[in-house]
């Protein structure tokens, strides 16, 4: 059974551009959730998909966006980046929705120039 | 928002010591308490669920307990190994909102 996928593993971009990360849940999985960790904190939350529905929202700019298609595979998108946006991003399904115990993905690595 | 504290935020121990660390969370409108387990350059790995006041579960030598009605959960390791080293998250479920604390990083020395 695969596990969560995360695309890409790491990328490097400058300051005012975008970028789009990618999260194949485990098969069947419906949840998706997103976390953004940076040096000193611990996961802060972003957002929530269950069932191409957006449930939960962190305390994060609109600059911040995700959805999820059909499939259940997510995406999100930070726009004009900002250094202070550097950080690991997580991603995790679950087959439903909370108690369900997340599956984390590797993480994409974000580092903003 | 849900407030989340963790102590202590890190624990230095020797092999073969127990150790225990708190998770504290606000009691009202709980449904379910998470804890992960996060070794360097791995992702975070489920270690319990737990949804029951007085609930205790175990896995192998790490233990945890809950108390809804004061809002805390403590995690236990009895007998410490160098593999236990790792940042330890709990996570409570209210409201429909579930957040991680910021985790409890424990160094245990051979």
């Amino acid at each position: 059974k695969a596990g969560v996928t995360q695309t890409p593993r790491y990328l490097i971009k400058t300051r005012g551009q975008q970028v789009t990360l990618s999260c194949s849940p485990i098969s069947g999985h419906r949840s998706v959730s997103w976390y953004q960790q940076t040096p000193g904190q611990g996961l802060q939350f972003l957002f929530e998909y269950f069932s191409e529905t957006q449930r939960n929202k962190g305390n994060f700019p609109g600059r911040f966006s995700g959805r999820q298609f059909s499939n259940s595979r997510s995406e999100m998108n930070v726009s004009t980046l900002e250094l202070g946006d550097s950080a690991l991003y997580l991603c995790a399904s679950s087959a439903n929705v909370d108690p369900d115990v997340l599956t984390f993905g590797a993480g994409s690595r974000l580092t903003v120039l | 928002i849900l407030n989340v504290e963790q102590s202590p935020q890190s624990l230095h121990v020797q092999e073969g010591d127990s150790t225990n660390f708190t998770c504290s969370f606000p009691s009202s409108n709980f449904y379910a308490l998470h804890w992960y387990r996060w070794e360097t350059a791995k992702s975070p790995e489920a270690l319990f669920v737990m949804t029951l006041n007085g609930d205790e579960k175990k896995k192998g030598r790490i233990s945890a307990t809950l108390n809804t009605k004061e809002g805390y959960s403590y995690l236990y390791i009895k007998g410490s190994q160098p593999e236990d080293s790792a940042t330890y998250l709990c996570a409570p479920y209210n409201n429909n909102d579930m957040r991680f604390g910021a985790g409890t990083r424990l160094t245990v020395k051979p």
